[in-house]
């Protein structure tokens, strides 16, 4: 179980272009998901939180016009990265929190590789 | 004072040997723990959480030491699919289930 898919994985685009992933819980219902976004041989930075039905909640110095974030279903994140340029290039990475009583254990999607040139 | 902070690495060690794993965290109001593993150029996966008694899961064994704001993760009889970058990770405590990840410690088994 906690199964969580993220599509697509890989991306190569145009500098410029919008770039839409999509986050799913597969087999649970995720009222958080949490967006990563993590540089070669760094840590995972958190971008935001995802609430369903809610707006996101963005870390310092992450800007919300620039990463769109809309949880529109209880199984359902996507982010968008608008007029992405070459150093948005990284390695995305969503996580569900199956909120149950004892434990906020967040599992992870596979990832999607960006890359803008 | 980074929020989690690991040992730098990276670690090298022969089939079947025992390597530990260190981690302070800054938070003090931080409620729960948890190491994970990552592949190269995978997500992160859960390996086990870390609870104040300590726990064990096979070979892997975890330790919390809240006064000193310390854990650790031992593995024992290390195997070649023991290679991987370990992450300590920490919540921000309370109801704040957001998870600060430390930078990793890559880990090689050699035959």
């Amino acid at each position: 179980g906690a199964v969580v898919s993220q599509h697509p994985s890989r991306v190569i685009c145009k500098s410029g272009t919008s770039v839409k992933i999509e986050c799913r819980s597969l087999d649970f219902q995720a009222t958080t998901m949490f967006w990563y976004r993590q540089f070669p041989k760094k840590s995972l930075m958190l971008m935001a939180t995802s609430n369903e039905g809610s707006k996101a909640t963005y870390e310092q110095g992450v800007e919300k016009d620039k990463f769109l974030i809309n949880h529109a279903s209880l199984t359902l994140s996507t982010l968008t990265v608008t007029s992405a340029h070459p150093e948005d290039s990284s390695f995305y990475i969503c996580s569900a929190s199956e909120v149950l009583a004892s434990t906020d254990t967040q599992y992870f999607g596979p990832g999607t590789r960006l890359t803008v040139l | 004072r980074k929020e989690v902070e690991q040992d730098p690495g990276p670690f090298n060690v022969p089939e079947g040997a025992t390597v530990a794993f260190n981690c302070t965290y800054s938070n003090s109001a931080s409620q729960s723990f948890f190491w994970y593993r990552q592949d190269c150029r995978k997500e992160p996966k859960l390996l086990m959480s870390v609870y104040s008694s300590g726990n064990e899961d096979g070979r892997f064994t975890a330790q919390l030491n809240r006064a000193s704001q310390y854990i650790s993760l031992l593995i024992r009889d290390s195997k070649l699919s023991d290679s991987a970058t370990y992450l300590c990770v920490v919540n921000g405590g309370g109801s704040n289930y957001k998870l600060t990840f430390g930078k990793g410690t890559l880990l090689t088994v050699n035959p």
